[in-house]
């Protein structure tokens, strides 16, 4: 049963730039959620999706950031015109069903973005 | 504002002896808790949780124990090997929030010596 997958591992982009970010719940995980961990920080929530729908965007910036988890295909975070602030590592998580008081999230290995 | 907080950045043990991690939070909402293990260039794997209706879980060399009065949660490890040097991490989520959302604390770095 593979994990959660995510690609790319490393992500260089320019200024200005677009960056894709693409994340693969574990089989059967119907709960995606993004974070992003700066240096020498914790991991920070961003957005949690359900198929073809946001549930809660409340830790995503208010621009150049979205997330999408289509019918099919993988969970997409999207960074347009990044900035050297954006420079993280992201990591995704998914979990198979939201039960409160037992939501245990499996990470990605993440996707390491440096912008120039 | 930190409502997760692990104060202690650093912990450094001696091989087979125990490791407690301590974490704090402020959030009487949050009713789950977890605590992940992070290698460098990975991702968080997944350790032990527990639900605030328990004051404590054990699985193997991995026990968790909360004390809701005092908003505080510890991680012990025993016997404490060489393997277990990784960084760790605490969350919590509130569920009545249905939103899943884990906050986590900054970390504590855990070195165990042979």
């Amino acid at each position: 049963n593979a994990g959660v997958m995510q690609n790319p591992r490393h992500l260089v982009r320019r200024r200005g730039q677009e960056a894709r970010l693409r994340c693969s719940p574990m089989k059967g995980h119907s709960h995606v959620y993004w974070y992003r961990q700066l240096p020498e920080e914790g991991l920070k929530f961003m957005v949690y999706l359900q198929k073809e729908n946001i549930i809660d965007e409340s830790g995503m910036p208010k621009e150049r950031f979205s997330a999408e988890f289509p019918k099919e295909g993988p969970s997409i975070l999207r960074i347009q015109q990044v900035v050297r602030g954006d420079s993280a590592a992201y990591f995704c998580a998914s979990s198979p069903i939201l039960i409160a008081g037992t939501d245990t999230q499996y990470f990605g290995p993440g996707t390491r973005l440096t912008v120039l | 504002d930190q409502q997760v907080k692990q104060n202690s950045p650093s912990l450094s043990v001696q091989e087979g002896r125990i490791s407690i991690l301590n974490c704090d939070y402020t959030n009487s909402m949050f009713d789950y808790f977890l605590w992940y293990k992070k290698y460098p260039a990975e991702g968080p794997t997944f350790l032990i949780s527990i639900s605030s209706i328990k004051d404590k879980n054990e699985d193997g060399r991995f026990t968790v124990f909360l004390n809701k009065s005092a908003k505080h949660l510890s991680l012990h490890i025993v016997p404490s090997q060489p393997g277990d040097s990784a960084v760790y991490f605490c969350a919590a989520s509130d569920g009545s929030s249905n939103t899943g959302k884990l906050i986590f604390g900054q970390g504590t770095t855990l070195q165990v010596k042979p």
